[in-house]
């Protein structure tokens, strides 16, 4: 099993509407998590951290489930410009662990 | 925001010769540094943790005397690819630890063995 799964999608959502992403983690003992987001060919940018009272950044909204080992992103009102690929990260001590990460388009 | 560089951004290079890689935090000072590989339509793996005045800890199957790691100052890391071969084609990104939370990615360096 995959330390960090996500389902690669590719999602392709019409601009203008909510998508949603999942991600489940196997190490209980993780102590941080984030999303990030890679455009292709460039290296993985911070998105947000996320926690457990789940938190919010203009049009993201991230989320943590301790109990079932599970983080999602919600992104609402999508752009041109979120399209990406997004990453789930988890961090145990100073090691981060990276889903393969969800492919989105933004049609127009 | 911290900055973290690296050099060179692409690289090709023959069969057998050896690729040094740069990554420098502009900014800040990083007593640790972490080198990633992600090849095509996979995520970033985690190649080794690379401390300044010390040894670098690998991860699980990455070869040390092949992945030479060099962590000589605090505000730079170097990933040397000895011999390298066409299945060390790949995206090598270096990433810095800031504020005791994130880390911050350099651009990456792409790498072709012919």
């Amino acid at each position: 099993r995959k330390e960090v799964e996500q389902d690669p999608g590719p999602f392709n959502v019409p601009e203008g509407a909510t998508v949603a992403f999942n991600c489940t983690y196997s190490n209980s003992a993780s102590q941080s998590f984030f999303w990030y987001r890679q455009d292709c060919r460039k290296e993985p940018k911070l998105l947000m951290s996320v926690y457990s009272s789940g938190n919010e950044d203009g049009r993201f909204t991230a989320q943590l489930n301790r109990a079932s080992q599970y983080i999602s992103l919600l992104i609402r009102d999508s752009k041109l410009s979120d399209s990406a690929t997004y990453l789930c990260v988890v961090k145990w001590g100073e090691k981060l662990t990276f889903g393969t990460g969800t492919r989105l388009t933004i049609i127009p | 925001g911290a900055v973290v560089s690296q050099h060179p951004s692409r690289v090709i290079c023959k069969s057998g010769t050896s690729v040094k890689i740069e990554c420098r935090s502009l900014d800040f000072q990083a007593t640790t540094m972490f080198w990633y590989r992600q090849f095509p339509k996979q995520s970033l793996m985690l190649m080794a943790t690379s401390n300044e005045g010390s040894k670098a800890t690998y991860e699980q199957g990455v070869e040390k005397d092949k992945f030479l790691i060099n962590h000589a100052s605090l505000t730079l890391s170097t990933l040397t690819v000895t011999s390298a071969h066409p299945e060390d084609s790949s995206f090598y990104i270096c990433s810095a630890g800031w504020g005791g939370e994130t880390q911050y990615f350099g651009p990456g360096t792409r790498l072709l063995v012919l």
